[in-house]
This record gives structure tokens, sequence and C-alpha cells, in this order.
């Protein structure tokens, strides 16, 4: 298996923008993560799906940002529109029901100017 | 709510040396700790983890120690090396269901030659 893949692995965009991050989780997890990552707040949980339902959206920071699972094998996280703060390392991480360790992506460093 | 403290943030050692990292947490029910590693530029990388039904666990130099009654659990590096440097996070399951983990803030350690 490739393991968790996250596009892109870098986007630099200007404030205002729309910022689309993707993720495929390895095949056969039934849970996704969504995970940011700063050098003041650390690595924060935003959201996280089961079987493809959110189950807990309580650290999503805004209204400006929203998350989706179409199916189980793709996840996107969405900020619109983006501002300065939003900077950081985007993490998404899957696990399978049956074990609860967690397996992350590559990331997506967001340079919002 | 749920909570994890980790301790120190930062620690330096010489080559050769040990290292320990403390985390205690506030869910008493909590039965999973695993502790990730994450290298400069790089996605965090699960190396041991323990459960609520042991007190110990090693692998190679490494080695995971938990005490239910006073909720804490630590990281002991042994004969350490410069590659073992790195930011390292404890974590613990939340025990409300589902596979969600609580992060502690991180431990930079800085081994050196």
């Amino acid at each position: 298996d490739a393991g968790v893949i996250q596009s892109p692995r870098h986007e630099v965009t200007e404030m205002g923008q729309e910022v689309t991050l993707r993720c495929k989780p390895i095949s056969g997890h039934d849970y996704l993560f969504w995970y940011r990552q700063t050098m003041m707040r650390g690595l924060e949980l935003l959201i996280y799906f089961n079987n493809n339902v959110p189950i807990d959206d309580s650290g999503m920071p805004e209204d400006r940002f929203s998350a989706k699972m179409p199916n189980a094998s793709f996840s996107t996280l969405k900020i619109q529109p983006s501002e300065p703060r939003d900077s950081a390392v985007y993490f998404c991480a899957s696990s399978w029901d049956r074990s609860y360790e967690q397996y992350f992506g590559p990331g997506t460093r967001l340079t919002v100017t | 709510g749920e909570n994890v403290e980790q301790h120190p943030s930062t620690l330096s050692v010489q080559e050769g040396d040990s290292a320990v990292i403390k985390c205690t947490y506030s869910d008493s029910a909590s039965n999973y700790f695993p502790w990730y590693k994450q290298e400069l530029g790089k996605r965090p990388q699960l190396i041991i983890d323990i459960r609520s039904n042991v007190g110990e666990k090693k692998d190679q130099r490494i080695a995971v120690t938990l005490n239910k009654t006073a909720k804490h659990f630590s990281l002991h590096i042994t004969e350490t090396q410069p590659e073992d440097s790195a930011v390292y996070f404890c974590a613990a399951l939340f025990s409300g269901g589902y596979n969600k983990l609580i992060f502690g803030a991180g431990t930079r350690l800085a081994v050196h030659p």
C-alpha cells in the first residue's frame, strides 16, 4: 500500500483565495482525520470521519473551513476565503476500526500571503 | 475535557545518554497510549505504543512505561544517537468512542555527538 496520500504537497496562495487540500486514506481504513500543525499551536485535530460520516468537527477554527468525504477513498479540506493565519502544515491521517494506530500522510504545507 | 500534558518541551542530551519524556492524561478511561516521532519536515510516525493492560513495553532502545493510577506514561530512549533527534509526541485515546487521539504538545529532542 502506498500509505496515506495528500495533495498538493505545497500550496502558496494569496489572501482571499479558495484553497482545497486532498487526501486519500489507506485502503480499508474506516477513520480519516484532518490535523493542522503550527509552531504556536502544535498538532490540532480539526475534524474526523468514520465510514465517511463526520463525527466531530469541533476543532474546525471557523466557518471558512469545511471538509467532506464523499467516499471511502477521498476527502477534501477547503478554506474559503483563506487568510495568512491559516498558514500551516495540514496532515491527513487514517486508521482502521480494529486498531487505534493512525498513519499520517506527508502533509500539505500551506502558505497564505 | 480531555487533555494530555507533555514535559519537557525541549530536551538536549549527549550521544549515548538516556532521554526520558513524560506525559500525563486526564481521561481515566483511556486505554491506549502511542508515541510518535516527527523528524524535521516529515510526517509524525508511530514508534511505540502501550495499552492499559500492561505496565511496560520495550522495543530495542526505546521503552514506554504506564502508571494508570497516577495517569501518566513515559518514553525512555537509551543509548541515544544523533538520528534520535526529532520532535516526539505522546497521545492518549479518547475514551468516548471512535479512534480519536489526544496529542501532547511535543518534546524537541536534540542529541549532540
